[in-house]
Order: C-alpha cells, then sequence, then structure tokens
C-alpha cells in the first residue's frame, strides 16, 4: 500500500472556502491523476498530469485546480466555485512502460458544512 | 472518447457461488482492461489486468475474458467467499502513450455467509 499518500483523511471546509488536498508519490511515476468518488457514479477524473509542469482537464475540473511543480507531488484545490464539493477524493499515480496501471492512494473524505 | 458500461450495478450471490461481472467499450483502439477492487473506505487496487492479445487470464479463483470483435470483457470470480464483497471496476486504455483510463462505474458485489 505504500508509495503514494494523500493527507488529509477528513477533511471539513466551510461553504466559499478554497481547500487544498495534498498527493505525494516517491513511486517515480510519471504520471498523475486526481478522481472524484460518488456513491454509483465511478470514478470521475479531475485532473491529470503527465508531466512537471504540464496538465490537463477531465471531465470534471469546473471549480478545482492543479499544479505540478514538482514529480512526486499533485496537489488538487477545491475552489468555492465547485458547486457540490462533498466527496470522496482518490489520487492516483502511474508509469507508462508496464501499461496504464493506476496506483491510488487512501483517499481524503471531504465535507462541506 | 472512450465509453466504458458495466453490469450489474449490484451483484448478491451466496458463499461458493460464482460471480460475473460485465463490462462492454467503445473505443477499437482500447488494448488495456484492468480490474480494481475496492473494499469498503479503502482505495481501489489491481486485482487482475489483461491486454488484447490475450482471449482470456486467470489468478487462482479470478479470470478475466476478453472478446474484442464484440468490445466486452467480463470478470469471473469462482467459489466466492465473504472477503470477496467489494466494489469492483472495470476500465479500459491504452498500453502506453497519454491516454487516460476510462472506468466503470463500478458493481457492488455481496456474498453472503
Amino acid at each position: 500500500d505504500g508509495g503514494i499518500t494523500q493527507s488529509p483523511k477528513y477533511l471539513f471546509r466551510k461553504e466559499g472556502q478554497n481547500v487544498t488536498l495534498s498527493c505525494e508519490q516517491n513511486l517515480n511515476h510519471d504520471a498523475m491523476y486526481w478522481y472524484r468518488q460518488d456513491p454509483g457514479q465511478g470514478l470521475r477524473l479531475i485532473y491529470y498530469s503527465q508531466i512537471v509542469n504540464d496538465f490537463q482537464k477531465g471531465d470534471i475540473a469546473e471549480g478545482y485546480s492543479v499544479s505540478r511543480e514538482k514529480k512526486e507531488s499533485f496537489p488538487l484545490t477545491v475552489t468555492s466555485a465547485q458547486k457540490n464539493p462533498t466527496a470522496f477524493y482518490l489520487c492516483a499515480s502511474s508509469i507508462k512502460r508496464k501499461g496504464n496501471e493506476q496506483f491510488f492512494g487512501p483517499g481524503t473524505r471531504l465535507t462541506v458544512l | 472518447g472512450e465509453n466504458v458500461e458495466q453490469h450489474p450495478s449490484t451483484l448478491s450471490v451466496q458463499e461458493g457461488d460464482s460471480a460475473v461481472i460485465k463490462c462492454t467499450y467503445s473505443d477499437s483502439a482500447s488494448n488495456y482492461f484492468p480490474w480494481y477492487k475496492q473494499e469498503l473506505g479503502k482505495r481501489p487496487q489491481l486485482i487482475i489486468d489483461i491486454r488484447s492479445n490475450v482471449g482470456e487470464k486467470k489468478d487462482q479463483r479470478i479470470a478475466v475474458t476478453l472478446n474484442k470483435t464484440a468490445k466486452h470483457f467480463s470478470l469471473h470470480i469462482t467459489e466466492t467467499q465473504p472477503e470477496d464483497s467489494a466494489v469492483y471496476f472495470c476500465a479500459a486504455s491504452t498500453s502506453g502513450g497519454s491516454y487516460i483510463p476510462t472506468f466503470g462505474r463500478g458493481t457492488s458485489l455481496i456474498v453472503h455467509p
């Protein structure tokens, strides 16, 4: 289970506040991803990054922002523009030469109060 | 883009029975098909995968079959045990490159003792 970590495990936010979720990996993976998981919705892609200093929007990027200043780190900011941010957030990483097997972090459960 | 449909959304079996989960995909360029298991409150983890150059792959009690012509693949679990209870996700992607995996919505498998 080691290699990719997320913090915090639980996060509470008041409406109108921005909040940043941390994701770190020491697997030397090139690609990193952020997913949102809601009951019955599966894994929906928010943002992904294939290389440092570059990232792309996924299917549900509105209200979120990311950065990729280091290979090991891919933080996600949930902004006040996200209308329904309460969800379970999963970070993942992968390397290309083994196909696209993804290694997931333990997740952060965000609750907006 | 790719579209992955997964059925059923919920599957309830008795211990010792077999379970089958099916997925279809739309993009004929997809050639890597992983299956992830997510236990309650935990991260998804890869349990088995298959590439388009093979039709079937087995690992103890689990197997995956692929029909590229029909664009569908299935997960088979034999002799189910209570610890198999989890949400299972299928995905489709290309191996390597910058293609992002597309996930199905998940199947909640419940194994009754």
